[in-house]
């Protein structure tokens, strides 16, 4: 499967600050997947999004279905410690067996 | 959410050797299960696709004799590396979905050293 574009590739913000990133595609996907993944551990997810122009919510995580299928962005307000990790990007369509296909990943550090 | 665990955890085995990776749904039935493999400071990459009682479908790349997967119940699915080398070290991790777009549940993990 194809990799996705994710940027930024790194984030050092301080605490309270909004984060954004985002994941841009060359194919359509039907299905948005934003993950957090902690050191030696498998992703989590956070937001999954199923329709272009769908723009969910999940406690201070915002994320975003592009209108061409082929983007996504993940906000994070009002950042805590605690939001340190990867996050990933993921696309999902039928013509992959819905396999995911992944971004390269976010590294977000968050200071106190 | 769903759980899927993994076992072992941690494996360290001699160059040569093979280990066996086990994945599990704990309370739903799984009729696709995949497998990644994730280098140090790197994204998931998907390994193969894994369907209840058929043969598994391998990425490009990904050799079917070496990375033996079998997916024999609706609960469990096997990954075994065979004559396991240092270059195969990484981290594996599975994931379980009840079939078509539902949603994937990823299993922990399993950390791979190969000496």
């Amino acid at each position: 499967g194809q990799q996705l574009n994710q940027s930024p590739q790194s984030m050092f913000i301080q605490e309270g600050e909004d984060v954004s990133m985002n994941c841009t595609s060359s194919s359509i996907f039907n299905t948005w997947l934003w993950y957090k993944q902690d050191p030696g551990e498998g992703p989590v997810l956070l937001i999954a999004l199923y329709k272009a122009g769908e723009l969910t919510s999940n406690g201070r995580l915002t994320a975003q279905f592009g209108i061409t299928r082929k983007d996504s962005f993940l906000n994070i307000s009002a950042s805590i410690p605690s939001d340190v990790g990867i996050y990933f990007c993921a696309g999902q369509s039928p013509n992959s067996g819905y396999a995911l296909n992944f971004g390269k990943g976010t590294s977000l550090l968050v200071t106190p | 959410g769903a759980v899927v665990s993994q076992h072992p955890s941690r494996v360290i085995c001699k160059s040569g050797t093979s280990v066996k990776i086990e994945c599990r749904s704990l309370d739903f039935q799984a009729t696709t299960m995949f497998w990644y493999r994730q280098f140090p400071k790197q994204s998931l990459m998907l390994m193969a696709t894994s369907n209840e009682g058929s043969k598994a479908t391998y990425e490009q790349g990904v050799e079917k004799d070496k990375f033996l997967i079998n997916h024999a119940s609706l609960t469990l699915s096997t990954l075994t590396v065979t004559s396991a080398h240092p270059e195969d070290s990484s981290f594996y991790i599975c994931s379980a979905g009840s079939g078509g777009s539902d949603t994937q549940y990823f299993g922990p993990g399993t950390r791979l050293t190969v000496l």
